[in-house]
Formats: structure tokens, sequence, C-alpha cells
């Protein structure tokens, strides 16, 4: 069965700290696939990143970068030099290769940067 | 940009009453889906569809719940008959074809069952 744990449930940083939101995941699976959402206080969810099993390439863009480790079933979340924009619940998600898979999501992690 | 539209926003109904949450998935996708968020909770797999027939469904999805793409564009999910713990935030969601990976959510709909 396919597990995403995020075990922090809340995080306060203050304004241009860097911040890692982490995330570990549980699947039988060789091929799957790992994606990070945001929601902010409106509620909508946010794409952020999808990464494959097959590239373990860390992947950075502007201000976020993402540090995929299949030996660890990590895929963790930096942001680097946070805002208070940044502020919202963080969450992780898997999915299955193959066909329309549905997501499996963490708890969500909630990220407040304080100005 | 083409995005996943939903309507109503907000939906408030009594208990036993039924409700069709409504969404418009991107145009040319052809994967869709709906999950739930429990108020503070993480989001949950309700149902996918695909080519007109349901997918896979979660245990969550049980008959009071169905699913619906009556014309080209629309895809709805019912509630037949709500209870309170249906309260949450609905999400649609759409997917281009098999190959691609990304699930695009539509802002949601807040269902409060009084």
């Amino acid at each position: 069965a396919q597990k995403v744990t995020q075990a922090q449930t809340e995080i306060s940083v203050v304004e241009k700290e860097d911040v890692t939101l982490d995330c570990v995941y549980e699947t039988r699976d060789t091929t799957y696939y790992l994606f990070w959402y945001k929601q902010p206080p409106s509620g909508e969810l946010v794409f952020l990143i999808r990464r494959n099993s097959f590239d373990e390439q860390n992947e950075i863009s502007g201000r976020y970068s993402w540090n995929f480790q299949k030996s660890t079933s990590s895929f963790n979340f930096t942001i680097t030099a946070s805002q208070v924009v940044d502020s919202a619940v963080y969450f992780c998600a898997l999915s299955e290769a193959g066909g329309n898979t549905p997501l499996v999501f963490g708890k969500g992690t909630r990220l407040s940067v304080i100005a | 940009e083409p995005e996943v539209t939903q309507t109503p926003s907000h939906q408030v109904t009594q208990m036993g009453q039924e409700v069709i949450l409504r969404c418009v998935p991107i145009s040319n996708h052809l994967y869709f889906y709906w999950y739930r968020q429990i108020l503070g909770q993480k989001v949950e797999f309700l149902v996918s569809f695909y080519n007109n027939e349901i997918s896979e469904k979660s245990e969550i999805f049980d008959d009071q719940f169905s699913v619906e793409r009556p014309d080209g564009s629309n895809f709805t999910l019912k509630i037949r008959s709500t209870k309170l713990e249906d309260s949450a935030m609905y999400f649609c969601a759409s997917s281009l074809d098999r190959s691609s990976k990304e699930q695009y959510f539509g802002p949601g709909t807040r269902l409060t069952v009084t």
C-alpha cells in the first residue's frame, strides 16, 4: 500500500530564513511519481513539482528546491529566503505509474512565515 | 492559461438533501477526478473517471455518491442524501492523458451540511 508521511505538522520561521519540509513515502512499485502541492489560505491546490522515480536529480526553481533520495524514500522541499507569501499548507503526494492512478497525499505541513 | 473551474464555490445544504457539485475540466483533458478534504485534514481521493466510466474509486465513494459527465464539458459529483460528515472541500482535477501525471486541480467547492 502507498503511504506519504509528513512528520512536521506546523513550522514557523522568520522571513528570509531557509526552511525544509520533509516528506517520506512508502510504495511497493518501482515506478512512481512524487508531487508537491501548495494550499494557500484561499484554499486552492497549486501544483509545484512532479518527479518520477527514475529521475533522482535534484531540482531548483527560483527559491524552491527539491531533494529526492530514493535510498531513504524521501522527497524533501526547501524554500530559500522565505517570504510571507510562502505561508501555506504544503502537501507531498505520491502516485503509481500507469493510467490515471489517484494521488495519495500526506497530511500536509502548515508553514507560517513571520515578517 | 486553461484551468479547471468548479461551481459553486460554497454550498450549504441540510442533512438528507441531494447536492450536485459541478466541475469544468480543462478542455482537452481525458481523465477526471474528485477528491475531498475535511477541514484541517489531508486531501483524499474519491473517484477517477475516464472514457465515460469510473476507473477507480475509494472506500469513501459509497452508494451515496455518483459521478457523471452529462455533456462534453461538465463533470459532476452527486451526493444523494448528505450527512453531516460530508462537510468538506471537494476538489475536481483533470489530467491530459495516460502519460501526463500532472493533475490540475480546481479551486474547490466548500460543502457545509447542517
